[in-house]
């Protein structure tokens, strides 16, 4: 699986647009972008993924550029509650091979902080 | 509610008394899995479960036995604890054919 790398921390004020840079320079053409998240000492969740367009769904946006090096997790209108740690995750994903057991490598993430 | 259910949340044991956490989903997935996290180690995965009966080792195995015996369960024994496995750990599923885990709230394990 390719290296991310994030930021370690961001601040982002309440109402305003969270946005979250990752770098995978070293992606492969059949490697997808996971982005989870972390509140404090709760279990990661699922945020969105994608491959090589943009996807939308009804937690953020997923802008991936179009060399595929980079990519941005858009947070459209960030609450106190969206303060977590988010985990930037590029991997094979082998979905519809019987079979497929490789399993999410988490880094050290960003560290979002949404201000009142 | 579709959940995956982590028994205890909380847990201080002595070293050597073997325990176990238990893990059950109720979403039919097949996938399951078991991590650690630990401060400045990020989440390690420790054993993983593609389907009843069908088990293998993580990044950090050591110290641990799982079992697979229904599709719902996956739990998590520690044979002889020792305070080097003193973490938090999650347990996670996802459904073949679709990309999202879902993850367990987790329990904090404190062996001294």
């Amino acid at each position: 699986d390719a290296k991310t790398t994030q930021p370690p921390s961001m601040d982002c004020a309440e109402g305003r647009a969270a946005n979250l840079p990752c770098n995978h320079s070293t992606i492969s053409g059949n490697e997808y972008v996971y982005w989870y998240r972390q509140i404090h000492s709760q279990g990661p969740q699922y945020i969105i993924h994608g491959l090589k367009n943009n996807e939308t769904n009804e937690m953020a946006s997923l802008i991936i550029t179009e060399d595929r090096k980079s990519s941005t997790l858009i947070l459209p209108h960030a609450t106190l509650r969206d303060t977590a740690v988010y985990y930037c995750i590029v991997r094979v994903e082998a979905v519809l091979l019987q079979g497929s057991a490789r399993q999410l490598t988490f880094g050290s993430g960003t560290q979002l902080t949404v201000l009142p | 509610e579709a959940q995956v259910t982590q028994n205890p949340r909380y847990l201080i044991t002595v070293t050597g008394k073997k325990l176990t956490v238990t893990c059950s989903q109720n979403m039919n997935h097949e996938y399951m899995s078991w991590y650690r996290q630990d401060p400045g180690l990020g989440l390690r995965q420790i054993y993983y479960s593609m389907n009843v009966e069908v088990t293998d080792k993580g990044d950090v195995p050591e110290g641990y036995k799982v079992s697979r015996k229904e599709k719902r369960n996956f739990p998590l024994i520690l044979e002889s604890p020792s305070p080097n496995q003193t973490s938090l750990y999650f347990c996670a599923s996802r459904k073949q054919g679709v990309y999202g885990y879902t993850f367990g709230s987790g329990t904090r394990l404190t062996v001294v």
